[in-house]
């Protein structure tokens, strides 16, 4: 069957530290992967993307790694702060079509003071 | 730049009644919108993918006569949640995507609660 697995537990890590997510995935081809950040009741704001073709990707304090043989995904939030605490949460696309999302269910990360 | 608007942010409706919900992309013109739901930890589920002038694609599970999707124009998509139900209470969401970019634009979420 088709899954998208994110850190189902919660990742607490004191501020400046590096916060690492991981997002597997199997019996998916994406074409490229994407990273969101939730809040709270709130929708998703788009962070990162990062095409099957790619390795890394970064972004200010964010990295991106996508190995496509592995089938998995890093999300890397270099010197943490407390304002980076939110769910984070992968999305699979697809080529063709409407380029619909997949979504894991997301991590929640707490940064610590 | 890439704003996604959704009206309204919460809803109590008693069982059986219908729910409009609108979603405005106000930047940016969206040929193709699309509609989730969030239930409490879980992740977004895609309900319909919706595009203008045409007929919304709903993904296997989801009842297109119960959820009835409208996108009469490149700004705006509606969904309309009828005869809802308890079970129907959820977080719904809505994006937009630019034509020929990756990413999609959230709105804000709709909290409905069907007594």
């Amino acid at each position: 069957s088709q899954k998208i697995e994110q850190n189902s537990e919660a990742l607490n890590i004191q501020e400046g530290k590096t916060a690492t997510l991981t997002c597997n995935y199997t019996n998916y081809s994406p074409a490229y992967l994407q990273w969101y950040r939730q809040d709270p009741g709130r929708g998703p704001v788009f962070l990162l993307l990062i095409r099957e073709n790619e390795k890394e990707k970064r972004k200010e304090r964010l990295k991106v790694t996508f190995d496509t043989t592995l089938k998995q995904s890093l999300f890397h939030i270099t010197a943490s702060q407390p304002a980076d605490s939110a769910t984070y949460l992968c999305a699979l696309a697809f080529s063709g079509g409407y380029n619909k999302l997949i979504f894991g269910a997301g991590t929640r990360l707490a940064v610590h003071p | 730049g890439a704003v996604v608007s959704q009206h309204p942010s919460w809803v109590i409706c008693k069982s059986g009644t219908s729910v409009k919900i609108e979603c405005r992309s106000l930047d940016f013109q969206a040929t193709t919108m699309f509609w989730y739901r969030q239930f409490p930890k879980q992740s977004l589920m895609l309900m319909a993918t919706s595009n203008e002038g045409s007929k919304a694609t709903y993904e296997q599970g989801v009842e297109k006569d119960k959820f009835l999707i409208n996108h009469a124009s490149l700004t705006l998509s509606t969904l309309t949640v009828t005869s809802a139900h308890p079970e129907d209470s959820s977080f719904y969401i809505c994006s937009a995507q630019i034509p020929g970019w990756g990413e999609q634009f959230f709105g804000p979420g709709t909290r409905l609660t069907v007594l």
